[in-house]
């Protein structure tokens, strides 16, 4: 079954430093892997995704994610953090189903950047 | 609309009240998802309409739940019987469902449900 993994609940950074968010995944062929990203009581915005080509993909506010098809993983960057990066964090994998096709999504992980 | 709108944004009940969820996607998408989020979980899937073929009902966690598109647009989800493990954060997703379609979904703002 097509699945990732986020095995951090919580990460935390000051303003500033650079900042990792980590995902590994398992599928069987070439994996769709997405990122988004949600604030306090609002729902899930697409940060970016990775379907084929070179494997540092760059997204929305200043994110990043690297491919690594070697270690299965698909780690979300980004450079200098700020405060109002602050917001939940779910990497996802399509998988096809009928004649279309859904995302499974991971446990999501806590970002909290602090001053 | 733009947006994946959904309503209500807040619905409170009792036990063993029906409710009914509403969600309209965006114009044009033919694809239409439904989640579950609930306290401290990751994103449950429950239900999947594409066009005209018969929904990905894999995700129900009990016959208490059924969802229905009418006309290829709104979508109704419906819990019967509530229960208070059913209180969660329920999110609508909407995209154009192509199989060759890279996958991305545009979520609503969600339903909070809390049963009491």
């Amino acid at each position: 079954a097509q699945s990732v993994a986020q095995p951090e609940d919580q990460v935390n950074v000051a303003e500033g430093n650079p900042l990792t968010v980590k995902c590994t995944y398992s599928v069987s062929g070439n994996p769709y892997l997405f990122w988004y990203v949600q604030y306090p009581n609002r729902g899930l915005q697409f940060l970016l995704k990775y379907i084929t080509g070179d494997n540092l993909v760059k997204g929305s506010y200043g994110f990043e994610a690297e491919f690594n098809k070697s270690q299965t993983s698909f780690h979300l960057k980004k450079p200098s953090a700020l405060v109002s990066d602050s917001a939940l964090y779910f990497c996802a994998v399509r998988v096809l189903t009928g004649g279309g096709n859904k995302l499974t999504f991971g446990t999501g992980t806590q970002l909290k950047v602090e001053l | 609309g733009a947006g994946v709108s959904q309503s209500p944004s807040n619905k409170v009940t009792e036990k063993g009240k029906d409710v009914e969820l509403r969600c309209d996607p965006i114009s044009g998408h033919t694809a239409l998802y439904w989640y579950r989020q609930s306290l401290g979980q990751g994103l449950e899937f429950l239900i999947y309409f594409q066009g005209n073929s018969a929904p990905d009902k894999s995700g129900l966690p009990s016959d208490r739940f059924s969802a229905e598109r009418t006309g290829g647009s709104v979508s109704t989800l419906t819990i019967q019987r509530t229960q208070q493990e059913d209180s969660a954060v329920y999110l609508c997703a909407s995209s154009s469902g192509l199989r060759g379609n890279t996958g991305e979904l545009f979520f609503g703002e969600g339903s909070r449900l809390t049963v009491l």
